[in-house]
């Protein structure tokens, strides 16, 4: 079965500071790692799909990296904003479609 | 820009009421999911579905119940709600195609309190 961790579970940076945020995963055999972004009761908005074939995948001012290999994923926020607090989640796809999802990291970006 | 809806986004009702959640998408999908996720917790695949007729039971246990009779509807329903059914209910879709290159769109989710 497979297991996503994220650590931190929150993270608080003043604005304009770089965040990195962590995703590692028990089985190697996906196909592909999804970041997305969750707003205070609200659903998720996809941020990035990594292929398993990829080793990263950019989008403005994010940026995700994916060592299948090693069963870990970054994602990268360059010039952090208050806009950009929210809580992030990563998911793995290894079975059919189904995601497995981690508990998420929420970040707090002060101004 | 995906389009997938649900309704109600809040829900508070009594104990042993039925309930069903709503959840409807424009972009001819096959594929549709719930997800139940409590507050601070990981999301748990509850339901899913292929396309049309196809239903099948999730990685986490549930008495709810799915019904998939039109691509663009995947409604939940709970027969006799418990105060342990009190939780954010997620949907979503995707693609057919290649497994490997299909994101999930999610709706807004449903909050359901159960008294």
């Amino acid at each position: 079965k497979q297991e996503v961790t994220q650590i931190p579970a929150a993270l608080s940076v003043p604005e304009g500071e770089n965040l990195v945020l962590n995703c590692s995963f028990t089985d190697s055999a996906i196909y592909n790692l999804q970041w997305f972004r969750q707003d205070p009761g609200k659903g998720l908005t996809s941020l990035l799909l990594i292929q398993s074939s990829q080793r990263e995948q950019t989008s403005g001012r994010l940026n995700a990296s994916l060592d299948k290999s090693s069963g870990r994923s970054t994602l990268y926020i360059a010039a952090s904003q208050p806009g950009d607090s929210a809580t992030y989640l990563c998911a793995v796809n290894s079975n059919d479609y189904k995601l497995s999802f981690g508990a998420g990291t929420t970040v707090t970006v002060r101004a | 820009e995906a389009d997938i809806y649900q309704t109600p986004r809040y829900l508070v009702i009594g104990t042993g009421k039925k309930i069903t959640l709503e959840c409807s998408q424009t972009m001819g999908h096959d594929k549709m999911y719930w997800y139940q996720q409590d507050p601070g917790m990981e999301l748990h695949l509850i339901h899913y579905s292929y396309g049309v007729n196809s239903t099948e039971k999730g990685d986490l246990s549930s008495e709810s119940t799915v019904s998939r009779i039109r691509t663009e509807h995947f409604p939940l329903t709970l027969e006799s709600a418990r105060p342990s059914h009190t939780s954010q209910y997620l949907c979503a879709s995707s693609e057919s195609g290649g497994y490997s290159n299909q994101p999930q769109h999610f709706g807004d989710g449903t909050r359901l309190s159960i008294l």
